[in-house]
């Protein structure tokens, strides 16, 4: 069955702290793997995006890392800011189907 | 700004009637994609458009049909409306396809009474 699971479902850090998020899917076969970010009420804002053959990609204090053979993605944010308050959303493409996991929701306190 | 409007933002309507959800895309984008946001279920992928053909379906229900149109803008018809499909609607678009980002809308939140 195609899952995408992320973790922690919710996590809360200090302004200026780095954080990991996770991403473990089963989708096959792959093609692409996204990373969005959705701010409460608006549209999701892509973020990255991953073929099979890229094991980093970064947008600015955002690194995505893929590892195709365990079927595993991070994010990491560098230097958090309290705009980085959002929920971020791991999703999987395989041919022409996308499969999203639940998102993890990030609050950045002061 | 994404680029890409959704229209109505907001959508109030009783079971069993039909509503349409509008979308522009960016300029130049030809590939519009539909999605479905409810609290229960996250984020699922409808069903895709590119230069009016339809190129991918996802978990659309028999009750809900899209199109594109030449000038590309694409409407989503929700027909037979059920409690359970109160959520948000997005719309995206791309210039193709394939590994290229999605510039999502803000959504018609669609709320069923």
């Amino acid at each position: 069955k195609n899952q995408v699971e992320q973790s922690p479902q919710s996590l809360i850090i200090l302004e200026g702290k780095n954080c990991t998020l996770q991403c473990n899917y089963t989708v096959s076969p792959f093609s692409n793997l996204r990373w969005y970010k959705q701010d409460t009420g608006r549209g999701p804002v892509s973020l990255t995006i991953m073929t099979f053959s890229e094991n980093t990609k970064s947008n600015g204090r955002y690194t995505a890392t893929l590892d195709a053979d365990t079927k595993q993605s991070s994010l990491h944010i560098t230097a958090s800011q309290l705009s980085d308050s959002a929920s971020y959303i791991c999703v999987v493409r395989t041919g022409n189907q996308f499969y999203f996991g639940t998102g993890t929701s990030l609050t950045v306190i002061p | 700004d994404s680029g890409v409007t959704q229209t109505p933002k907001h959508l109030i309507t009783a079971t069993g009637q039909r509503v349409t959800l509008r979308c522009s895309p960016r300029s130049g984008d030809l590939s519009v994609y539909w999605y479905q946001q409810s609290l229960d279920q996250g984020l699922q992928f409808l069903i895709q458009y590119y230069n009016g053909e339809e190129r991918a379906k996802g978990n659309i229900l028999e009750r809900f049909s899209a199109q594109q149109f030449p000038d590309l803008h694409s409407e989503l018809n929700l027909s037979s409306l059920e409690l359970g499909d109160s959520a948000l609607y997005f719309c995206a678009s791309s210039p193709s396809g394939g590994n290229q980002p999605q510039h999502f809308g803000d959504g018609t939140r669609l709320s069923i009474l």
